[in-house]
């Protein structure tokens, strides 16, 4: 069965870094467009930022723009988020999730259980 | 990119029909058959319910059903039951090539 599973979240000060990463299981990671994902506690899910199957497409949402880098690694099955200049707004649980496989599957299929990152001094 | 606007909550009787609304653009929800919706327990991560507008996953119930008129996609849930209260979300692709989601609707089953 397909598994992601986040790490790297934790508590970081205003303008620190922090890389998060999403390990893949039970699926050819290579097939699938990925996306991370993020909610601020109590709020709403809000998209961040997606790859494609070899990394030649990358969007970003304009609140990460310039401060959030998303990779892969397809062979070691993993997803990441460079994240820089963190701000209190980007507090939340980050998401890792796997885009439904075909040429037009704007939808996500499996997701990850999330991993918490607190910006706060 | 704006959120897409759902109505903050939404309430029902068990066995009643209940519809959530998802309004977008021409840029987003109009243009695209491309809104899928979410369920999201407390703690939990989300969930597929709908893809594609109107299209269902396997292992999710036909009483959760999709549509979509103009710049507005719409959430049926019928014959409600305890187990569907949560959040639901709506989400869209978009002519920026990116994805955006709505403000989320909180089901409560009366």
């Amino acid at each position: 069965q397909v598994q992601l599973v986040e790490s790297g979240g934790g508590l970081v000060k205003p303008g620190g870094s922090l890389r998060l990463s999403c390990e893949a299981s039970g699926v050819t990671f290579s097939d699938y467009y990925m996306s991370w994902i993020r909610q601020a506690p109590g709020k709403g899910l809000e998209w961040v930022s997606y790859i494609s199957r070899n990394a030649n497409i990358i969007y970003y949402a304009d609140s990460v723009k310039g401060r959030f880098t998303i990779s892969r690694d397809n062979a070691k099955n993993s997803l990441y988020l460079q994240m820089n200049s963190l701000r209190a707004e980007d507090t939340a649980v980050y998401y890792c999730a796997r885009f439904a496989s075909g040429s037009s599957a704007w939808y996500f299929d499996y997701w990850g259980q999330g991993t918490l990152v607190t910006v706060s001094s | 990119q704006s959120a897409l606007t759902q109505p903050a909550s939404v309430s029902g009787s068990p066995g009643q029909s209940i519809t959530i609304s998802c309004t977008g653009t021409s840029s987003d929800v109009g243009g695209y058959n491309y809104v899928s919706w979410y369920q999201q327990h407390p703690g939990k991560a989300p969930k597929l319910m709908i893809y594609d507008v109107s299209s269902r996953p396997s292992g999710v119930s036909n009483r959760f059903s999709g549509s979509k008129s103009g710049n507005m996609a719409s959430l049926t849930i019928s014959g409600l039951q305890a187990e569907d209260e949560a959040d639901y979300y709506c989400s869209s692709y978009t002519s920026s090539s990116t994805l955006v989601f709505g403000t989320g609707t909180k089901v409560t089953v009366l």
